[in-house]
C-alpha cells in the first residue's frame, strides 16, 4: 500500500532562517506530488506540485521542492522563513487513474522570532 | 470570494443523531472529494465523484453517504453518529478525477 511519512511532527525555526521539511513516499511508482499549507483554522492551500520534468520546482511564497526518484522524496525548502509561515505542512501523493491523495501524518512549523 | 464554500463551519451533534455537511464549489470543476481529519489520523480519503457518479469509496460504514444533487454539490450524510465522528471534514474539487484537488476551509464536527 502506498504510504507517505513526514518524519517530523514538529519544527521551530528563527526567522529568517532556511528551512527543510522532509517527505518520504512509499511506493514502486513515482507519483505525483504535492505540498499543501494548513494555517490555523483554515483549509488546505496548495503551495506546489511535481508530475514530471525538472525535480525542483517553485511553489508560492518562495517555497520550492526537490523529488528524489532514487530517495523516493519530495523534501520541501524555504530559503529565508517569515513568521506567517508558521503553519502545518502536508505532503502528499496520488496516481494516474487513482486519484484519491494520500497524505502525510503533517509537519507543525513554528517560526520564532 | 470563497471558491468552496462549506457549511456549517462548525458543528456539534449528539450521538446516535444525523447532520449533513454541505459542500458547494464555483471552480466549475467536474469531480468533487471529502477527506477527513481527525485528532488520531492524517488526512483521509472519504469519497470521490465525477459528473456527480460516485467513483471510489473508501468509507467502511455505510452511515456515511455523499449526495449530489448538482454538479457543483457534494453534501456528505452522516448518520447514527458516533463520538469517534468527530472530526473536521474536508470537501475538495478538482477539474477532472485526474487533476489537482483544491480544498474547502472544513466543517469541525463535535459529537459528544
Amino acid at each position: 500500500a502506498q504510504s507517505v511519512t513526514q518524519p517530523d511532527a514538529r519544527v521551530t525555526v528563527s526567522e529568517g532562517a532556511s528551512l527543510q521539511l522532509r517527505c518520504k513516499y512509499s511506493s514502486s511508482v513515482t507519483p505525483y506530488l504535492f505540498w499543501y499549507v494548513q494555517y490555523p483554522r483554515q483549509g488546505l492551500q496548495l503551495l506546489l506540485k511535481y508530475y514530471s520534468g525538472d525535480p525542483v520546482v517553485q511553489g508560492v511564497n518562495g517555497f520550492e521542492a526537490e523529488f528524489s526518484k532514487s530517495n523516493s522524496s519530495f523534501h520541501l525548502r524555504k530559503a529565508s522563513v517569515h513568521w506567517s509561515d508558521s503553519a502545518v505542512y502536508f505532503c502528499a501523493v496520488s496516481y494516474t487513474g487513482n486519484y484519491k491523495y494520500v497524505f502525510g501524518a503533517g509537519t507543525r512549523l513554528k517560526v520564532i522570532a | 470570494d470563497p471558491k468552496i464554500i462549506q457549511k456549517p463551519k462548525y458543528l456539534v451533534a449528539v450521538t446516535g443523531s444525523e447532520k449533513i455537511l454541505i459542500c458547494e464549489q464555483y471552480l466549475g470543476h467536474n469531480a468533487m472529494y471529502w477527506y477527513r481529519q481527525s485528532a488520531k489520523k492524517p488526512l483521509e480519503f472519504m469519497f470521490s465523484y465525477s459528473y456527480q457518479k460516485l467513483m471510489d469509496n473508501q468509507t467502511a460504514s455505510s452511515r456515511f453517504q455523499p449526495q449530489s444533487s448538482k454538479k457543483n454539490h457534494l453534501d456528505l450524510q452522516i448518520t447514527a453518529l458516533k463520538p469517534d465522528d468527530s472530526a473536521t471534514y474536508f470537501c475538495a474539487s478538482s477539474q477532472t478525477n485526474q487533476d489537482t484537488q483544491y480544498f474547502g476551509p472544513g466543517t469541525r464536527l463535535l459529537v459528544l
